[in-house]
Order: C-alpha cells, then structure tokens, then sequence
C-alpha cells in the first residue's frame, strides 16, 4: 500500500517561497510508470493541478504556474518537493501530493495524501 | 485548457437513494475521466477511471459511465459514509483539469 505525507512550513509570508516535501512509503519514486504530482485546494475551491516529476525525472508544470514552479525528486531519501516562488495571498490552499499511474491504458491520481494547509500571509 | 463542468454544486438525498452526478467536458475526452471523493480532513480518493472502471477497494455501489464530452457517477443506494464532494477530472491532456465538485449531503 503506497502512503504519501506532505510536510513543511504551514505559514509563509508574502513574495517568499513556498516549500513541501512529499514523503513515499510502499513504492520507490524512481521505478514505475508514475508520475508524482502536486495539486492544490484553496479554501473553498476546486482542485488545480500544479504539476508533475516522472520517475525519469521529466517535468511538467500548469502554464498558469510554470514561471513560479519547481518540482524535484530525491530517490536517496524517496521524496519528491513543491518549491513555488513569489507567493501571494492567492496561494493560500490545501496543498496535496499524490501519486499519477500511467500503468494502465487510462492513468488517474491512485493516491494521494492527506493534504497540507499552507497559508500565505504576513 | 479542457474545461470540466459539474453542473451541481450539491445533491440532497436520503440513504439508500439512487444518486447521479453529471460532468461535462469542454472537448471530447474518449473515455479518459476519471472520479474523486474529498471527505476533510482525509486523504481524496480515486473511485472511477477509464470513465467506468471502479477502483480497487471501492464498493459496488459507485459506477460510472459516459464518454467523449458527457459523463455520469452513480451512487446506488446513498449510504451515510458517503458524505463528501466529488470530483471529476480529465487525464487526457495537460494541464489536468478538475470540475468543480459536487457535495453529497443527506436528508
């Protein structure tokens, strides 16, 4: 059973960077068709996809995010990082890790974690 | 950007009620969608890909169905745990795309 836990600052203040790291237990980041993702919730919102790491470590970002967006694996400690530049209120959110399959013929979001509020504030 | 529209906000229903939520899709999709329960507090959950294949561990009750831009999830027999907004979303092309949810609430 693949468990991912999302952990970091639960407070940032404004135009610095937000950082979280995603910590994988029952799979290895670096094996698999998967795509480890990033995908936030702002209070009272819908979902939005941030973007993705590929176990080959490809990437790929939402355009509405992508100049502000980095995302890393680090297969010595099995995690996978959210680093997200030059916040604002407007990045306040619950902020999920989860894990793509591109196993099959349809890939979905087979697991995800429990979620991490982050608050943009001063 | 696809664009993914659940039409409902919210459903009322009492347990054991059939319930139906619809999404839509701004571009035909095939049949690559798939279905999400958010309950606070805990981790969301897949329920259906492929449009209608049901996610290991998920119960019966839950179908899904649709292709190309209209899409259906059935819950058959509303029970008390399934309390929760659900979610459509579409794996086609990125970026990924999420509606906007549906809350289930019981009567």
């Amino acid at each position: 059973q693949v468990q991912l836990q999302e952990s970091g600052p639960g407070l940032v203040k404004p135009s610095q960077t937000l950082s979280l790291t995603c910590t994988v237990s029952g799979g290895s980041v670096s094996s698999g068709s998967y795509y480890w993702t990033w995908i936030r919730q702002p209070a009272g919102k819908g979902l939005e996809w941030i973007g993705r790491i590929s176990t080959s470590e490809s990437t790929h970002y939402n355009p509405s995010l992508k100049d502000r967006v980095i995302i890393s694996l680090d297969t010595s400690k099995n995690q996978f990082s959210l680093r997200l530049s030059s916040v604002t209120a407007a990045d306040t959110a619950v902020y999920y890790c989860a894990r793509e399959d591109d196993t099959g013929w349809y890939r979905s979001v087979d697991y995800w974690g429990q979620g991490t509020l982050v608050t943009v504030s001063s | 950007d696809i664009q993914m529209t659940q039409s409902l906000s919210s459903v009322s229903a009492f347990v054991g009620d059939r319930v139906t939520i619809t999404c839509r899709a701004s571009q035909g999709i095939g049949s690559w969608l798939a279905w999400y329960q958010l309950k606070p507090g805990k981790a969301p959950k897949l329920l259906i890909y492929g449009a209608s294949s049901l996610a290991r561990g998920v119960p019966s009750r839950f179908s899904g169905s649709g292709s190309g831009t209209e899409f259906t999830l059935t819950i058959s027999g509303l029970q008390p745990e399934d309390l929760a907004t659900y979610y459509c979303q579409q794996p086609y092309s990125l970026p990924l795309t999420f509606g906007g949810g549906t809350k289930v609430e019981i009567k």
